[in-house]
């Protein structure tokens, strides 16, 4: 079946720097998106979510852009801290409600 | 804020034995619950969907004679694993979903260890 998938496994990054972190997603069908991060040994805690009528949305220090031609999401977090080192994991749904959660990307905050 | 809570945070059972895992809404009424499964390093994987009061619908390839699923209210769903084996060691997490909106909420998670 499809599934949402990630590009780049990892990501290391320079704290006070903006980080990217990238999807692509198979289903054309999907009409939710969501961000999650996840903490070693925790469940997934939501960062922020779009629309498929929507192509960009803003958070706090997060914006989540959305490119449907390409089949595309984006995550970027401003200024990088510390706590932002997790895994981080797109997630798309259709209106049966079932989350496909994508691969995962590490993304590991240096000092 | 919706929060879901499940229990056992963690736990260890010897093989052949059964575990039953819980997963509470705390302040919101869950008309459908999910149950993933994650091993190390890689994503979660949804293993059912259960929607109060009627059977969980299983992902393909996900035993439900193995992995039983009971939500017998809008605000707990369990999930029992039987006759456990050390394959079956993974993090299992639920998530909770009202209809009234686009959301979900998930759990801490349960750490089982089979031994």
């Amino acid at each position: 079946g499809e599934s949402v998938g990630l590009h780049l496994p990892t990501l290391s990054v320079q704290e006070g720097d903006n980080s990217i972190i990238n999807c692509a997603y198979s289903n054309s069908a999907s009409d939710y998106f969501i961000w999650y991060k996840q903490e070693s040994g925790k469940g997934p805690q939501f960062i922020i979510d779009i629309r498929s009528n929507m192509d960009k949305r803003q958070g706090q220090r997060v914006t989540v852009l959305l490119n449907k031609t390409v089949k595309h999401l984006s995550l970027q977090i401003a200024a990088t801290q510390p706590g932002d080192s997790a895994v981080y994991f797109c997630a798309e749904s259709q209106h049966d409600y079932k989350l496909s959660f994508g691969a995962g990307t590490t993304v590991t905050v240096r000092a | 804020g919706a929060v879901v809570s499940q229990h056992p945070s963690w736990v260890i059972c010897k093989s052949g034995t059964s575990v039953k895992i819980e997963c509470r809404s705390l302040d919101f009424q869950a008309t459908t619950m999910f149950w993933y499964r994650q091993f190390p390093k890689q994503s979660l994987m949804l293993m059912a969907t259960s929607n109060e009061g009627s059977k969980a619908t299983y992902e393909q390839g996900v035993e439900k004679d193995k992995f039983l699923i009971n939500h017998a209210s809008l605000t707990l769903s369990t999930l029992t694993v039987t006759s456990a084996h050390p394959e079956d060691s993974s993090f299992y997490i639920c998530s909770a979903s009202m209809t009234s909106f686009y959301g979900y909420t998930f759990g801490s998670g349960t750490r089982l260890t089979v031994v």
